[in-house]
């Protein structure tokens, strides 16, 4: 099956400062990555997604590369904001499975 | 839709009781996920549905755990009995299709004294 490695599993920053997490996974059929952001008390929340026809994708603050040939995908947040502290999470889906494997966290702490 | 929505929020029983977790998924979602997560392991996922069958359960721990989806909005999560190292929040989640974005309710927190 799919195995998601997450790195680093805390990053703290301060404000402004620019948080990238990288993960890789094992299975070179998985073509779909979501990051996820949860909050204290809540689920998690999908903040943006890749598939692997695309190489990277932006959003406002937060950018996506994936490298398929290196099995590696990163989430990039730039200028942080203390409402950025969370815990994320990567995820990979292999093509036909419908079951995402996650990583296993990386709790972001921004201070002010 | 109000998204997925889970019950109760928190959940404390002592030890060899009963618990029973409670998920209504998105309306018109076909598949529905139950996810584990604790510190030390993360996000588990323990079983996931697709049209009310289900379909992989290789993540349910052991035969203590159970789950359940008569219908298309009403899921259960069962575990008895129940033991401390059951302790953890319990996800359940549901997603339209493959490949795409999955929608978490917002948890159960299950403590077994």
């Amino acid at each position: 099956g799919e195995n998601v490695e997450q790195h680093p599993s805390t990053l703290s920053v301060q404000e402004g400062d620019s948080a990238v997490i990288k993960c890789t996974y094992s299975d070179s059929a998985s073509n779909y990555f979501p990051w996820y952001k949860q909050e204290l008390g809540k689920g998690p929340q999908l903040i943006i997604d890749i598939r692997s026809n695309v190489g990277e994708k932006k959003d406002q603050r937060i950018a996506v590369t994936l490298n398929k040939t290196a099995k590696h995908f990163s989430l990039h947040i730039t200028e942080t904001q203390p409402e950025d502290s969370a815990v994320y999470f990567c995820a990979a889906s292999p093509g036909g499975s419908y079951i995402p494997t996650f990583g296993r966290g990386t709790s972001l702490i921004v201070h002010p | 839709d109000a998204g997925v929505i889970q019950s109760p929020r928190h959940e404390v029983t002592e030890m060899g009781q009963e618990v029973t977790l409670r998920c209504k998924p998105i309306s018109g979602h076909d598949y529905l996920f139950w996810y584990r997560q604790t510190m030390m392991r993360g996000l588990e996922l323990l079983i996931y549905f697709n049209n009310n069958v289900p379909i992989d359960d290789s993540g349910m721990p052991e035969d203590r755990f159970s789950a359940k989806m008569p219908n298309a909005s009403f899921s259960t999560l069962k575990i008895q009995p129940s033991e401390p190292r059951d302790s953890a929040v319990y996800f359940c989640a549901s997603t339209d299709r493959g490949e795409t974005e999955a929608f978490f309710g917002q948890g159960t927190r299950l403590t077994v004294v």
